[in-house]
């Protein structure tokens, strides 16, 4: 079982939809949790944290379930700039070291 | 503050000559870590570094691969006697306590 999976897709919505996605982690002591977006051929950049008590940043939610292992993006009203690969990031260890693992991406593609 | 810093952008190299990749992370940041994409598939650990030592190597392949950052100048990823196989991204990341930051990348292509 990978330590961080994601379905890859692609997810195909029209312009103004509500799409969401799930990514499972298998480490229960996993700390912390990221979104990153990645661009075509671009680096990935942070899009937001996921916090246990759930956070937004305008269409953006995140959600965390730690008792089932899982982290959630939800996208509001789509914009066709949304079109980019999802990146899954789980952050696991304590101050002796970290390990960052992340999913290999949830592709989304939204169209006019 | 210019962010993180990869250069070259593009790479090529022909079967069996090296590749430097090299990468500046962000001001302030002493911690760099090294990922690899390869075509459609995410992104994967290779190095973990902070000046002048290696913190954790656990995904670099045991030949050909070694990372170095010394004290002055930048983080360096060299690969000796390349194959198609080592064609791929190579994201350089610097860190604060949480996220990264990535450089945008060296695409090596080896031909």
């Amino acid at each position: 079982r990978k330590e961080v999976e994601q379905d890859p897709g692609p997810f195909n919505v029209p312009e103004g939809a509500t799409v969401a996605f799930n990514c499972t982690y298998s480490n229960s002591a996993s700390q912390s949790f990221f979104w990153y977006r990645q661009d075509c051929r671009k680096e990935p950049k942070l899009l937001m944290s996921v916090y246990s008590s759930g956070n937004e940043d305008g269409r953006f939610t995140a959600q965390l379930n730690r008792a089932s292992q899982y982290i959630s993006l939800l996208i509001r009203d789509s914009k066709l700039s949304d079109s980019a690969t999802y990146l899954c990031v789980v952050k696991q260890g304590n101050t002796g070291g970290f390990k960052t693992i992340f999913g290999a991406g949830t592709r989304l593609f939204v169209k006019a | 503050n210019a962010g993180v810093m990869q250069n070259p952008r593009h790479l090529v190299r022909r079967r069996g000559q090296e590749a430097r990749l090299r990468c500046s992370p962000m001001k302030g940041h002493s911690h760099v870590y090294w990922y690899r994409q390869l075509p459609e598939e995410g992104l994967k650990f290779m190095v973990y570094l902070q000046k002048e030592n290696i913190i954790d190597e656990s995904g670099m392949p045991k030949e050909r691969f070694s990372a170095e950052f010394p004290k002055e100048g930048p983080s360096i990823l060299r690969i000796q006697q390349v194959v198609r196989g080592d064609s791929a991204a190579y994201f350089c990341a610097s860190s604060p306590e949480y996220g990264y930051t990535f450089g945008s990348g060296t695409r090596l292509t080896v031909v």
